[in-house]
């Protein structure tokens, strides 16, 4: 069973350029969470989607930052117009359920360079 | 709002010797989860161990438990006999256990050096 996918591991953005972020969840994963990790901080959560639906969206900044689960296919973190202040590790997790003894599965991480 | 503090930035052990990670946390909720992860410098957060709140035992994986406090609001994690591979950034988290989002809440981290 595959673990959780991101890709790219890996973008350079130069800054007022979008960013698009990959996360294919665990197979029969329906919850996604993404998570941001500056340098040397923890990670900080940004969103909570089910298949097509935003379920908490309490730590995303309100502008130029997106995120979808659509029915089929990865989820997607979309940044516009990035600014040096994005750089960072963009963290994915899946979850089977929505329960409390269902535990996230994190993917390796995208590092998000803006240039 | 819940929070997660860790207090040591760095610390350092002696191979095969023991340490403990600190960690507090504030919440006013009774049932919720607690949980050690690692980052080595690949940055994969490895689940270490896991602590749910309703249980008075600690957690135990191998050489690495916890010492968990409710009451204080402590949930440390010790190490025993350390290796090499076991240096690496280490996250407390917290979740919570009601109805929610059960997003994690991660502290600042403690980056562990393992002295051969």
């Amino acid at each position: 069973n595959a673990g959780v996918m991101q890709n790219p591991r890996h973008l350079v953005r130069r800054r007022g350029q979008e960013a698009r972020l990959r996360c294919s969840p665990m197979k029969g994963h329906s919850h996604v969470y993404w998570y941001r990790q500056l340098p040397e901080e923890g990670l900080k959560f940004m969103v909570y989607l089910q298949k097509e639906n935003i379920i908490d969206e309490s730590g995303m900044p309100k502008e130029r930052f997106s995120a979808e689960f659509p029915k089929e296919g990865p989820s997607i973190l979309r940044i516009q117009q990035v600014v040096r202040g994005d750089s960072a590790a963009y963290f994915c997790a899946s979850s089977p359920g929505q329960g409390s003894s269902y535990e996230q599965y994190f993917g390796p991480g995208t590092r998000l360079t803006v240039t | 709002a819940q929070t997660v503090t860790q207090s040591q930035p760095e610390m350092s052990v002696q191979e095969a010797e023991t340490v403990t990670l600190s960690c507090t946390y504030d919440t006013s909720e009774s049932d919720y989860y607690l949980f050690w992860y690692k980052q080595p410098p690949s940055r994969q957060m490895i689940l270490v161990i896991r602590q749910e709140a309703y249980k008075q035992q600690n957690a135990t994986e191998n050489r690495f438990s916890v010492n968990f406090q409710k009451a204080a609001k402590s949930f440390s994690l010790k190490i025993s006999d350390s290796q090499l591979g076991d240096a690496a950034m280490y996250f407390c988290a917290y979740r919570s256990a009601p109805s929610g989002t059960y997003k994690y809440i991660f502290g600042t981290g403690t980056r562990l050096k393992v002295l051969a």
